[in-house]
């Protein structure tokens, strides 16, 4: 059984593109997160999936930014007219929606806005 | 405003030796609290966790206290190992009988020297 998967590992674009990150999370869990991780701070979340509803976004997911998970399973996040400020690690995790079940982490992708 | 706190950047301890980080929280609707063990570039990896209902939980080398009075916890690992350096994130959920969002402290490097 593979963990959760994220791609691309790495991507460096330029200030006013676009990009797409996918995760694919552990293929039993029917919760998947989105967190953002900059140098020297924790993960912050961005967003949560229960199956394909979208369940929460936080105050930092922009309107720039939008996530799906369009059948329950893998899931792309999208930043539109990237800045500079958005250059980060973007991780995914997955959970079981059970009592007090810990979330399962990627190993993120990491994005660079020149 | 950060709600999960972990003041100490940096730990550096001795093979064999006891580790101990530390953690606040300013939140008092927390009522699960995990530790993370991060090392660099993976995702963060599950260690330990613990609810509000109970004041400390063990697995092996690694035991977690909680004092609800004080809003602090903290991450005992004895015997220290060098295969422990890593930034260890303490995080807290909201979330009840189901996890939520995850809100993550800035992490502790904990070195381990021979």
């Amino acid at each position: 059984d593979t963990g959760v998967s994220q791609d691309p590992r790495h991507k460096i674009t330029k200030r006013g593109q676009n990009v797409t990150f996918r995760c694919d999370p552990i293929s039993e869990h029917n919760r998947l997160y989105w967190y953002r991780q900059t140098l020297g701070q924790g993960p912050e979340f961005l967003t949560y999936f229960q199956n394909e509803a979208q369940l929460e976004k936080s105050r930092l997911l922009s309107d720039r930014f939008s996530a799906e998970r369009p059948k329950g399973s893998f899931s792309t996040l999208e930043i539109q007219r990237t800045e500079q400020g958005d250059s980060a690690m973007y991780l995914c995790a997955s959970s079981l929606h059970y009592l007090f079940d810990e979330q399962f982490f990627g190993p993120g992708t990491r994005l660079t806005v020149l | 405003d950060q709600q999960v706190k972990q003041n100490s950047p940096s730990l550096s301890v001795q093979e064999g030796r006891i580790s101990i980080l530390n953690c606040d929280y300013t939140n008092s609707m927390f009522d699960y609290f995990l530790w993370y063990k991060k090392y660099p570039a993976e995702g963060p990896t599950f260690l330990i966790s613990i609810s509000s209902i109970k004041d400390k939980n063990e697995d092996g080398r690694f035991t977690v206290f909680l004092n609800k009075s004080a809003k602090h916890l903290s991450l005992h690992i004895v015997p220290s190992q060098p295969g422990d350096s890593a930034v260890y994130f303490c995080a807290a959920s909201a979330g009840g009988s189901t996890l939520g969002r995850l809100y993550f402290g800035r992490g502790t490097q904990l070195t381990v020297w021979p």
